[in-house]
């Protein structure tokens, strides 16, 4: 199954950049990598998606070398607000065809004052 | 447009009971997953489920079970509760199954058994 790992916490600072990298060393040829935000107490929430190279949206930016062997979320100018934890999620397309998606244990953000 | 609903919102069960936890997707969306998130820990797949087939299991007992009905609702039933079930079960819906499309998330339902 594929396998993705975060660092477990960050801290920043108000409208600094947050840079959050992911590895995920087996992620199947046809897969895509997602990243999710999750409050407390509520379901995760899509920030971004991506194959390869560079895609940009309005909340964040998501950098995916060639080799797709990691992936790094870009946060311009965080705000308390992004105080959360950030999940990157890969998914793993078996070989029947099935389906298993793969979330990470997850980044917790501190954005600070 | 209404997002993703579970139901129910909380639910407490004793240790050896059933448990049915429901789903509705976004309308048009095809496809519904199932999570467990134990507190502290990322969201692990349980199901997926993209017109009406099963496309995908985790790594879960055969006491979890699923199923999607007609107008791509989903259920999923848990046997004989054990302690360790007691986590926060997500459902999210997308267009269609896979890795490549967009998945949203309902609120979930947070499971006690005592």
């Amino acid at each position: 199954l594929a396998k993705t790992t975060q660092p477990i916490s960050m801290d920043s600072y108000e409208g600094q950049e947050v840079n959050i990298t992911c590895s995920h060393n087996n992620i199947a040829t046809n897969d895509y990598i997602t990243w999710y935000q999750q409050f407390p107490s509520q379901g995760p929430r899509f920030i971004i998606q991506g194959y390869k190279t560079k895609v940009t949206n309005e909340v964040a930016s998501l950098f995916i070398p060639a080799d797709r062997k990691s992936s790094t979320l870009s946060l311009p100018r965080v705000s308390l607000s992004d105080t959360a934890v950030y999940y990157c999620l890969v998914g793993d397309s078996t070989s029947g065809g099935s389906y298993i998606p793969t979330f990470g244990r997850g980044t917790s953000l501190i954005v600070h004052p | 447009d209404a997002g993703v609903t579970q139901s129910p919102t909380h639910l407490i069960k004793t240790r050896g009971q059933h448990v049915t936890l429901r789903c509705s997707p976004i309308s048009g969306h095809k496809s519904v997953s199932w999570y467990q998130q134990v507190l502290g820990q990322g969201p692990q797949f349980i199901f997926q489920y993209y017109e009406k087939e099963e496309r995908g299991r985790g790594n879960f007992p055969d006491r979890f079970s699923a199923r999607q009905f007609p107008n791509y609702s989903s259920e999923l039933n848990v046997n004989a509760l054990l302690l360790g079930d007691s986590a926060l079960y997500l459902c999210a819906s997308s267009l269609r199954g896979g890795s490549s499309y967009e998945q949203y998330f309902g609120p979930g339902t947070r499971l006690t058994v005592t």
